[in-house]
This record gives structure tokens, C-alpha cells and sequence, in this order.
């Protein structure tokens, strides 16, 4: 089956450690997206992917990093420097552009908590 | 931008009604917009797109309005069910080189029985 898999569902971590949140997906798509949702909030764009080996940020990359060096794959680490990473994590993907078919499927989330 | 502290807009109907559940964007580039749906702790389901060349698109109890003059988008349901009880986003993307989908703040409906 086709899809976008994020693992793990959850997840928690001690202050002070980076932790990687995984986002493979199997759509043959060339975009890729993270976002941040945090309780009763909407959707906060942290990255974002056009195509393999290139990405860029979104309005709150701070304290965040990804990759994108395999076109299935775009995972996004949390680090020590982002202030309050307890939040529910959603991974995206689509074809580019705006033509038919180009809605962003999204993944079942992280929720990771940090103590 | 920054929406930290402020809740979702909430909606309740009866079970039967319409629902109509409003969007206001603010990048007049903006070109291509999805409607999802969100169930408690999963991900946002696709519901409909409209591009900006239309005003209205119908799907199955869905219509979706586009006017692109006061920027403002509109997602209708008809027969309003207790499944359609979710939390509603709309995001747009504009096709001038950038692949940014960026979501509105999201409307919380709630369909009484």
C-alpha cells in the first residue's frame, strides 16, 4: 500500500538530548513537509522539501534540523536548542506544483514529550 | 505567523444541518487551496481543493467558494453528521516557484446528535 509512515507514534525524551522523528513515505513524491502542532493550535510549518538534497525553512525552523538525501526519506531532528519541543509532529508529502493531484498527504503524527 | 495561545474557532450544529466553515488568507499569490479534516491525534485527511482559476468546486456533501477578491475561502457540508465532527483547516500554495503549504488556524465543528 502507498502511503506516508512517521515513527514513532510516540515518543519521549529527556531535556538536553536531540532526538529524530522518521518520515518515509512511498507516493513518489518530491515534496516534503514537517510541521508543528501544539494542543487546540493549527498547523506551524518547521521545513520544507522541493526535491531531494535541497530544503528549506518554514516560519519556526529554529531550534530544528532535517535532511533530504533519499526522496522517500525527510527526517526532522529536534535539538537541545529548541525551547519547548513537546508537541504533536506531522510529516507531509506531495507532487510539486498546483496541478491536479497535488495535495499534501500527511502521516499519523509524533506526539513527543519532552520531561 | 506566530498563533501560540490563541484556540481554534469553534462551530457546533445539529445533526442535519449545514455547516459552513469560513477561511480568510492573506497571500493574495496564492493560487491552489485544500480544505483537510482532523480527527483527534491523527493527521489531516484531504477533503477538497479548489484552484484559483474557479469560485466553487462540489464534492460528495462538500462545496467548497473561493473569492479571491476579500481573499476569503468557504467550506460547506451538507447533512451535517456526527463523523464530520472534527477540527477543519484550509491551506494554500502559491505556484511561484515555492512548494510552502501553509495552513489557516482551523475551525473545531461539533455536531450535536
Amino acid at each position: 500500500d502507498g502511503g506516508i509512515t512517521q515513527s514513532p507514534k510516540y515518543l519521549f525524551r529527556k531535556e538536553g538530548q536531540n532526538v529524530t522523528l522518521s518520515c518515509e513515505q512511498n507516493l513518489n513524491h518530491d515534496a516534503m513537509y514537517w510541521y508543528r502542532q501544539d494542543p487546540g493550535q493549527g498547523l506551524r510549518l518547521i521545513y520544507y522539501s522541493q526535491i531531494v538534497n535541497d530544503f528549506q525553512k518554514g516560519d519556526i525552523a529554529e531550534g530544528y534540523s532535517v535532511s533530504r538525501e533519499k526522496k522517500e526519506s525527510f527526517p526532522l531532528t529536534v535539538t537541545s536548542a529548541q525551547k519547548n519541543p513537546t508537541a504533536f509532529y506531522l510529516c507531509a508529502s506531495s507532487l510539486t506544483g498546483t496541478g491536479p493531484n497535488t495535495e499534501a498527504f500527511f502521516g499519523q503524527g509524533t506526539r513527543l514529550t519532552v520531561v | 505567523g506566530e498563533n501560540v495561545g490563541l484556540h481554534l474557532p469553534t462551530l457546533s450544529v445539529q445533526e442535519g444541518d449545514n455547516s459552513i466553515i469560513n477561511c480568510a488568507y492573506s497571500n493574495s499569490a496564492s493560487d491552489y487551496f485544500i480544505w483537510y479534516k482532523q480527527e483527534s491525534g491523527k493527521g489531516p485527511q484531504f477533503i477538497i481543493d479548489i484552484r484559483s482559476n474557479m469560485d466553487k468546486r462540489q464534492g460528495q456533501r462538500v462545496t467548497v467558494l473561493l473569492n479571491k477578491t476579500v481573499k476569503h475561502l468557504s467550506l460547506q457540508i451538507a447533512a451535517t453528521q456526527p463523523g464530520d465532527s472534527a477540527v477543519y483547516f484550509c491551506a494554500e500554495k502559491n505556484k511561484g516557484g515555492s512548494e510552502k503549504l501553509v495552513f489557516g488556524k482551523g475551525t473545531k465543528l461539533t455536531v450535536n446528535p
